[in-house]
């Protein structure tokens, strides 16, 4: 069975430091991973994607991830925090014929000036 | 890509009352889901909406409380049942289109009082 595990519910940093989300996997096969966002009363916005090509992913907005096999791990990382990236951000693993997709927990990243 | 819409995006319904929700897409699209999220927590899978078919239930969640239709491959509704305050939640639609990347409808914000 496929599932991730979001390993902080909440992140602080300040505007212009580095951010770090972190996502750990699970998955009987080579997995396909994805980073969605979630701002505040607003949709579900596709931040990047792993399907197994490239490991490191560049997505949206500045946002990187990179796909470690030997470590399960997707983290999320961009490295100048702004302001409008205060939001909730979801790791998503899918199945193996993508007909279903497994949500973390979610992480809320807090941007302070 | 793929366009979703939802109707309604907001209502407040009384308990033991029933909402039907609808989802649109702009393209044939085969595979489409509904997903709860309740207030501060990630999305839960409720169903895979089958194009000429009975739905595809998550455990946890029974036809009989959350009907679904799929007359054609652009549209689907979610049928919310004999409604209590504990379904007051966010309601999302969303299809996989293209290879493997997810697309969301912007939910449908339900409270029951």
């Amino acid at each position: 069975a496929q599932s991730v595990t979001q390993l902080d519910s909440h992140v602080s940093v300040s505007e212009g430091t580095p951010v770090l989300l972190r996502c750990n996997y699970s998955s009987s096969y080579s997995p396909s991973l994805f980073w969605y966002v979630q701002h505040p009363n607003k949709g579900l916005q596709l931040l990047l994607k792993y399907t197994s090509a490239a490991t490191l992913v560049k997505g949206i907005n500045g946002f990187e991830a990179e796909f470690k096999k030997s470590e399960t791990s997707f983290h999320l990382t961009k490295p100048s925090a702004h302001m409008s990236d205060a939001a909730e951000y979801f790791c998503v693993v899918s199945s193996f014929n993508f007909n279903k997709f497994y949500f973390g927990s979610g992480t809320k990243l807090n941007v302070k000036p | 890509s793929a366009v979703i819409s939802q109707k309604p995006s907001r209502d407040i319904c009384q308990r033991g009352t029933s909402l039907t929700i609808q989802c649109q897409v702009d393209s044939q699209v085969t595979m489409m889901f509904w997903y709860r999220q309740q207030p501060g927590q990630s999305l839960t899978l409720i169903a895979t909406a089958n194009q000429g078919s009975e739905a595809t239930y998550e455990s946890g969640f029974v036809i009989d409380k959350f009907p679904i239709s799929r007359p054609n491959l652009t549209f689907s509704t979610l049928t919310v049942s004999n409604m209590s305050p504990e379904d007051s939640s966010i309601y999302l639609c969303s299809v996989v289109a293209g290879v493997d990347e997810q697309f969301f409808g912007p939910g449908t914000r339900l409270t029951v009082l």
